[in-house]
């Protein structure tokens, strides 16, 4: 199956930095990357959708402008949390999309990073 | 939205009894795909299970089996003798069309030795 990386693993900022999530598909073409976020204690929630050279289409109530989503390559996909809040802090996973079948590979989840902001 | 329900947030048993973990979804697809996750305290989400909406097979994979009812929606996790190993928080999750995963709120699983 995919190989899914995510760097950092886990970070820790102060309020108004921002922080830059990287997510490589290691053996997949990731023609789409799927970014979810989950609050302690909650479900996994996506976030926004990005496709390799083009834009990120975000879910209702997440501000684009504060999630940077870039997907330059098949197989980087970065997400940038711009000046980050401590309701901001949370578990982000990414997880590679193919240009397959309907589930193909969607299966497969990055090991996440864990933002928390002071 | 086509949600996702796991109506038990919390259940725990003792070490080798069998647990069953509810999962109801919704659905205007003719084809989905339903899927089964474990995530561990460090977070990372180990796959479980694929099933497509065509495929009513129930599946047994060890100690787990899965049992997939199209007429009532559900698609129910079972873990027969249970192992002290097995705690975790569990989902349940639905793509569509859209392919993305619509996830349902988690159960908390806990085996007491």
């Amino acid at each position: 199956g995919a190989v899914v990386s995510q760097h950092p693993s886990w970070v820790i900022c102060k309020s108004g930095t921002s922080v830059k999530i990287e997510c490589r598909s290691l053996d997949f073409q990731a023609t789409t990357m799927f970014w979810y976020r989950q609050f302690p204690k909650q479900s996994l929630m996506l976030m926004a959708t990005s496709n390799e050279g083009s834009k990120a289409t975000y879910e209702q109530g997440v501000e684009k402008d504060k999630f940077l989503i870039n997907h330059a390559s098949l197989t980087l996909s970065t997400l940038t949390v711009t000046s980050a809040h401590p309701e901001d802090s949370s578990f982000y996973i990414c997880s590679p999309g193919g240009s397959g079948g309907v589930a193909y590979n969607e299966q497969f989840f990055g090991p996440g990073t864990r933002l928390t902001v002071l | 939205a086509q949600k996702v329900t796991q109506a038990q947030t919390e259940i725990s048993v003792v070490e080798k009894e069998d647990v069953t973990l509810d999962c109801v979804y919704e659905t205007r697809d003719t084809t989905y795909y339903l899927f089964w996750y474990k995530q561990p305290p460090s977070g990372e989400l180990v796959f479980l299970i694929r099933r497509n909406s065509f495929d009513e097979q129930n599946e047994i994979s060890g100690r787990y089996s899965w049992n997939f009812q199209k007429s009532t929606s559900s698609f129910n996790f079972t873990i027969t003798a249970s192992q002290v190993v097995d705690s975790a928080v569990y989902f349940c999750a639905r793509s569509g069309s859209a392919r993305q995963l619509t996830f349902g709120s988690g159960t908390q699983l806990t085996v007491l030795p």
